[in-house]
């Protein structure tokens, strides 16, 4: 099974400021897909960003941008002009060629104070 | 129309029954999932099936069972339930072939006492 990290389980930003949440996984594969998910307290699992890895330029989607060091196997996450509505938890994930794996890390959990 | 539903969104039974866990997606994706969300968050796959067929069978007790009749179906039966079962369990599908965004179920709470 491929191994995804997020070292830090708990951050926090202050309203407006960025944040970058941090992840690494390990994998012989050349070709497989990066995301991060937002798990808000009601518990859905929403897409936040992807990224693929045969992709130098790195993803964004309006606020939300990747920082993506392919040979560092680092997948790190960056939220600008935070918002309230940005505090969950979130979480990296690695899917593979194949489309038969989606492995998580355990997860950060983002504060969001006003 | 939802894309990925689980019934029930609750569930609390006393240890040593057994119950089900029912999933379904109209995505038309070829994999299914089922995760395990403990009481620290780590979402941890449990099982994954392909067009009806076993892929990923992760260390999970054998009292942990799937059964994917079809490939839009994904039900997971759990029999002589135990306290440390209690979790959140997702169901999730993706499309064939890697990249694709993994859609999940709005989580069945279980709960054992």
């Amino acid at each position: 099974a491929q191994t995804v990290t997020q070292s830090q389980p708990e951050m926090s930003v202050q309203e407006a400021e960025t944040v970058t949440l941090s992840c690494t996984y390990d994998t012989s594969e050349s070709d497989y897909y990066l995301f991060w998910y937002k798990q808000p307290p009601s518990r859905q699992m929403i897409l936040v960003i992807r990224q693929e890895a045969y992709k130098q330029q790195n993803a964004t989607e309006n606020r939300f941008s990747v920082n993506f060091q392919k040979a560092a196997k680092s997948f790190s996450l960056k939220i600008s002009d935070s918002q309230l509505g940005d505090a969950a938890m979130y979480f990296c994930a690695y899917s593979g060629n194949t489309g038969n794996q989606f492995y998580f890390g355990t997860g950060t959990s983002l504060t969001v104070i006003p | 129309d939802t894309a990925v539903s689980q019934t029930p969104k609750y569930l609390v039974t006393q240890m040593g029954n057994d119950k089900s866990i029912k999933c379904e997606q109209n995505l038309g994706h070829d994999t299914m999932y089922w995760y395990k969300q403990d009481s620290k968050k780590f979402l941890k796959i449990m099982f994954s099936y392909n067009n009806k067929e076993l892929i990923i069978n992760e260390t999970v007790p054998n009292r942990f069972s799937p059964k994917s009749p079809d490939k839009a179906h994904l039900n997971l039966h759990i029999n002589s339930l135990e306290l440390g079962d209690s979790a959140v369990y997702f169901c999730a599908s993706t499309d064939r072939g890697g990249g694709t965004e993994a859609f999940f179920g709005q989580g069945t709470r279980l709960t054992v006492v």
